[in-house]
C-alpha cells in the first residue's frame, strides 16, 4: 500500500532555532518527493521537489534530503522565523500521471 | 496570472442540498486534480481531469460525487444530497506538466449543517 508517514505530528520551537522534520514512504515505483508548506486556511505551496537521483536540495532556509534506499526524507529549517509556523507536508509521486500521495503533515509552531 | 482560483471560499449547505465547487486552473494548465482534506488529516486524492476527460476517479465516492472539466470554463466538483460527513476542505490543483509541479488553490471549505 502506498503510504507516507511523517514525524513528529507537531512541533514547537523558539524563534531562531533550527528543526528537522521526517518523512518515510512506501510509495513504489517512486517518481519524486515534494515538500509543501500549508498555512492555515490556505492551499499547499511547494518548497522543494526531488527526484530519485537527488540527495539534497535547498530553498533558502529550507533544506530537503532524500535517501531513496531507505525511503526517507527530511526537511531542515534553519534560523526559524515566526512566519514558518505552518503545516509541512511530504508528498510522494509514483510513476505515470498518477496522483500525489500526501502525508498528514507536521504542524510547526514557532514562538517568540 | 492569478493562480488557481477556487470559489466559493466557504460554502454552507443543509443536509440533502447540492454543493457545487468551482476551480479555475492557471492559464495554460490542462491538468486538474481535486483533493479533500478532513480536519487533522492529510489531503486525499479524489479525481484527476484533463480537459473534457476524466483520467482517474479512483478517489471519488461512487455515489453523489461527480466532476467535470469542460472545454470552456472552470472545473466543477458536484456533491449531490450532501451529508454531514461531506464537511471538509476541498482543494483543487492544476498543472501544465504533472511531473514538474502543481499549483494549489486556496480551497473551498464546505460545511453541512
Amino acid at each position: 500500500k502506498n503510504q507516507v508517514e511523517q514525524s513528529p505530528q507537531s512541533l514547537i520551537i523558539l524563534e531562531g532555532k533550527n528543526c528537522t522534520l521526517q518523512c518515510n514512504y512506501t510509495v513504489s515505483p517512486f517518481s519524486n518527493l515534494r515538500w509543501y508548506k500549508q498555512d492555515t486556511g490556505r492551499g499547499p505551496v511547494s518548497l522543494t521537489i526531488m527526484t530519485f537521483s537527488e540527495n539534497t536540495k535547498s530553498n533558502g532556509r529550507y533544506t530537503a534530503t532524500l535517501d531513496a534506499d531507505t525511503k526517507q526524507s527530511s526537511l531542515h529549517i534553519t534560523a526559524s522565523q515566526l512566519s514558518d509556523s505552518a503545516s509541512y507536508i511530504c508528498v510522494v509521486t509514483y510513476s505515470g500521471n498518477t496522483p500525489l500521495v500526501f502525508g498528514k503533515g507536521t504542524r510547526l509552531s514557532v514562538i517568540a | 496570472n492569478a493562480g488557481v482560483m477556487q470559489n466559493p471560499r466557504h460554502l454552507v449547505r443543509r443536509r440533502g442540498q447540492e454543493a457545487r465547487l468551482r476551480c479555475s486552473p492557471m492559464k495554460g494548465h490542462s491538468h486538474v486534480y481535486w483533493y479533500r482534506q478532513l480536519p487533522e488529516e492529510g489531503l486525499k486524492f479524489m479525481v484527476y481531469l484533463q480537459k473534457e476527460n476524466i483520467i482517474d476517479e479512483s478517489g471519488m465516492p461512487k455515489e453523489r460525487f461527480s466532476a467535470e472539466f469542460p472545454k470552456e470554463g472552470p472545473s466543477i466538483l458536484r456533491i449531490q444530497q450532501v451529508v454531514r460527513g461531506d464537511s471538509a476542505a476541498y482543494f483543487c490543483a492544476s498543472s501544465q506538466d504533472p511531473f514538474r509541479g502543481y499549483t494549489f488553490g486556496s480551497g473551498t471549505r464546505l460545511t453541512v449543517v
